[in-house]
C-alpha cells in the first residue's frame, strides 16, 4: 500500500537559514508527489508537485523539491526561510491509476522559525 | 475562481446529535474529495466522487457517515449519532484537470 513518512515531527530553524524537510514514500510505480503547507486552523495550500520529467521541481514561495527514485525521497528545500514560513508541511503521494486519484498524506512536519 | 468553499467552518454539537457539512467545489471541477484531520496528524482520506458517483470509500467512513453529491456539484457529509472521537477538521477538496487538488479551509467539528 502507498504510504508517506515524514521522519521529523518538528524542526526549528533560524530566520535566513536554509531548510530541508524530509519525505520518504512507498509506492510501486512512478509516484505523483506533492508538498502542501498548512497554517494553523487553515486548509492546505499546494507548494509544488512532481508527476514526471525534471526531478527538481520549483514551487511557490521560493520552495523546491527533488525527486530521488533510488532513495524513494522527495525532500523539500528552501535556501533562506522567512518568519512567515512557520507552518505545518505535509508531503503526499498520489495513490491510484491516475494523478486525480486520492492522495495519501504523511503525518506532517511542524516548522518553527527562530528570530 | 472562488476556491473550494466549506460550511459551516465551525460546529459544536452534543454527543449523539447529527451534523451535516457542505462543500462547494471550484466550478466545473468534476472530482471532489473528503478528508478528516485530527490535531497533529495529516489528513486522512474518507471518500471521493467523480461527478455524482461515489467511487471510493475509506474504511474510516463508518456506517454513521454518509456523503452525497446529488447533482455532481456541491457535496454533503453527514455524521449521525456523533461521538467524541468524531471531533476533527473535515476537509473538502476538488480537482478538474486531475493534476492539482485544491483544498477548502475545512470544517471544524467539536463533539461535547
Amino acid at each position: 500500500a502507498q504510504s508517506v513518512t515524514q521522519p521529523d515531527i518538528h524542526i526549528t530553524v533560524s530566520e535566513g537559514a536554509s531548510l530541508e524537510l524530509r519525505c520518504n514514500y512507498s509506492y510501486g510505480a512512478t509516484p505523483y508527489l506533492f508538498w502542501y503547507v498548512q497554517s494553523p486552523g487553515q486548509g492546505l495550500q499546494l507548494l509544488l508537485k512532481y508527476f514526471s520529467g525534471d526531478t527538481l521541481v520549483q514551487g511557490i514561495k521560493g520552495f523546491e523539491a527533488e525527486f530521488k527514485r533510488s532513495q524513494s525521497s522527495f525532500n523539500l528545500r528552501k535556501p533562506s526561510v522567512h518568519w512567515s514560513d512557520a507552518a505545518e508541511y505535509f508531503c503526499a503521494v498520489g495513490a491510484g491509476s491516475s494523478s486525480a486519484s486520492k492522495i495519501i498524506f504523511g503525518s506532517g512536519t511542524r516548522l518553527s522559525i527562530r528570530p | 475562481d472562488t476556491g473550494v468553499s466549506q460550511d459551516p467552518r465551525h460546529k459544536i454539537t452534543k454527543r449523539g446529535q447529527n451534523v451535516t457539512f457542505r462543500c462547494d467545489p471550484i466550478s466545473e471541477h468534476n472530482r471532489l474529495y473528503w478528508y478528516r484531520q485530527t490535531l497533529g496528524q495529516g489528513p486522512e482520506f474518507l471518500t471521493y466522487f467523480q461527478n455524482e458517483a461515489q467511487l471510493e470509500k475509506s474504511r474510516l467512513l463508518s456506517d454513521r457517515f454518509s456523503a452525497e453529491r446529488p447533482k455532481g456539484s456541491f457535496s454533503t457529509l453527514e455524521i449521525q449519532r456523533t461521538e467524541q472521537g468524531d471531533s476533527a477538521m473535515y476537509l473538502c477538496a476538488s480537482t478538474g484537470d486531475g493534476n492539482t487538488i485544491y483544498f477548502g479551509e475545512g470544517s471544524w467539528l467539536t463533539v461535547v
